[in-house]
């Protein structure tokens, strides 16, 4: 699976629009790029996953350039609630193996 | 629909002991990984079982061995515990087993401590 390489840690006040990049450089064709968010002493919970292009739900969006080699998750307004580590993953085919990093902790103040 | 579910919450064991910790399972889902997550670190593969057999194994050693069971429940055994073996162990659940496709619900975790 493509190592991930994510800040360690960001920032930000409420209200404002967070942007987390991930780089993935070796990332293979049938790869999919997750993100997944973590509360302390909690199981990850999944936010989006791409391919390519740009994709929104209601809590994310995740903006994939065309040469697939990073991502962008982006958390809109965020609030103290979102205050978790984000995790970036790529992979795909073969079975079901997730490999994490140590993921960027953010922190949002009042 | 009844989330992942793990039992128990906490653990505490002896150095050299055994233990099994449990999963069950969101309804519908097939797959179900195991992970470690010591303090300060993201989840590290353990295994994955579909349909009763283990189909992926991560860096660990055969002490940690699973099952998964015809409801699609499973359980992680650890013998011979270790300081380092302490951690919360993650379960986590999917409707397949197709690379990272399949969006994998995690269950609470299991807080081991091995003293």
């Amino acid at each position: 699976l493509a190592k991930t390489t994510q800040p360690i840690s960001m920032d930000s006040y409420e209200g404002q629009e967070v942007n987390i990049t991930c780089s993935h450089n070796n990332i293979a064709t049938n790869d999919y790029i997750t993100w997944y968010q973590q509360f302390p002493s909690q199981g990850p919970r999944f936010i989006i996953q791409g391919y390519k292009t740009k994709v929104t739900n209601e809590v994310a969006s995740l903006f994939i350039p065309a040469d697939r080699k990073s991502s962008t998750l982006s958390l809109p307004r965020v609030s103290l609630s979102d205050t978790a580590v984000y995790y970036c993953l790529v992979g795909g085919g073969g079975y079901n193996k997730l490999i994490f990093g140590a993921g960027t902790r953010l922190a949002v103040h009042p | 629909e009844t989330g992942v579910t793990q039992s128990p919450t906490h653990l505490i064991k002896t150095r050299g002991q055994q233990v099994t910790l449990r999963c069950s399972s969101q309804s519908g889902h097939n797959t179900v990984s195991w992970y470690q997550q010591a303090l300060g670190q993201g989840p590290q593969f353990i295994f994955q079982y579909y349909r009763e057999e283990e189909n992926g194994r991560g860096n660990f050693p055969p002490r940690f061995s699973g099952l998964q069971f015809p409801n699609y429940s499973s359980e992680l055994n650890v013998n011979a515990l270790e300081l380092d073996d302490s951690a919360l162990y993650l379960c986590a659940s999917s409707l397949g087993f197709e690379g990272a496709r399949y969006e994998q619900y995690f269950g609470p975790g299991t807080r081991l401590t091995v003293t």
